[in-house]
């Protein structure tokens, strides 16, 4: 299967400020790459499609103005939360979709913090 | 249209056996099964794409039901290592590959 990172693995931020998390597809070019939020004992989340050279698409509920994804090349998309707030404290998960069934894989999380 | 699963929460001791279910009020693209252990990113277990089909590697296994609504995990004789928090996720017909997850399944196993 494909091999995914994620920087950083954990981050600490105070409110106001915006953090940067990316999500590297390290043997597999990846035009597709979506982003999960979960919160404690909860589901994924699917937050956002991140599609390469293109916008990203926006699940229902979910601010584009504020988290902001960037897709620039087939083996990184970014996350940036904007002015982060206590309530986007969270575990944000990165995945790629494989071949021939679509099955996802998923990067190691980045748990932000908003002090 | 978020599936179903239940039980929410498993408790069992190694050797024992378990089974997740996964449902829908609609007929499922396909079926995507996760395990996730605490502070891990979730793993791929096995995709089902076909009403009726079985599949399984190793002690666990899956079904998809001919209507293609319902599918059910088996994990047989337990292990410890089968611990950890379950996911089914149902694929798309438009082909836009996102998955979109149940509330997980969470599974303790008791040495």
């Amino acid at each position: 299967g494909a091999v995914v990172s994620q920087h950083p693995s954990w981050v600490i931020c105070k409110s106001g400020t915006s953090v940067k998390i990316e999500c590297r597809s390290l043997d597999f070019q990846a035009t597709t790459m979506f982003w999960y939020r979960q919160f404690p004992k909860q589901s994924l989340m699917l937050m956002a499609t991140s599609n390469e050279g293109s916008k990203a698409t926006y699940e229902q509920g979910v601010e584009k103005d504020k988290f902001l994804i960037n897709h620039a090349s087939l083996t990184l998309s970014t996350l940036t939360v904007t002015s982060a707030h206590p309530e986007d404290s969270s575990f944000y998960i990165c995945s790629l979709t494989g071949s021939p069934y679509n099955e996802q894989f998923f990067g190691p999380g980045t748990r932000l913090t908003v002090l | 249209q978020q599936p179903v699963q239940s039980p929410q929460a498993v408790i069992l001791r190694e050797g024992e056996d378990a089974v997740i279910n996964c449902s829908s009020s609609k007929a499922l693209y396909s079926v995507h099964w996760y395990r996730q252990k605490h502070g891990e990113a979730p793993v791929f277990l096995m995709i089902l794409l076909k009403g009726g089909e079985q599949k399984g590697h190793d002690k666990i296994s899956a079904s998809f039901n001919e209507k293609k609504q319902q599918s059910s995990l088996y994990l047989t004789a337990s292990q410890l290592s089968y611990s950890g928090t379950y996911f089914c996720g149902t694929g798309q017909p438009n082909r836009d590959d996102k998955i979109i997850f149940g509330k997980g399944t969470r599974l303790h196993i008791l040495p």
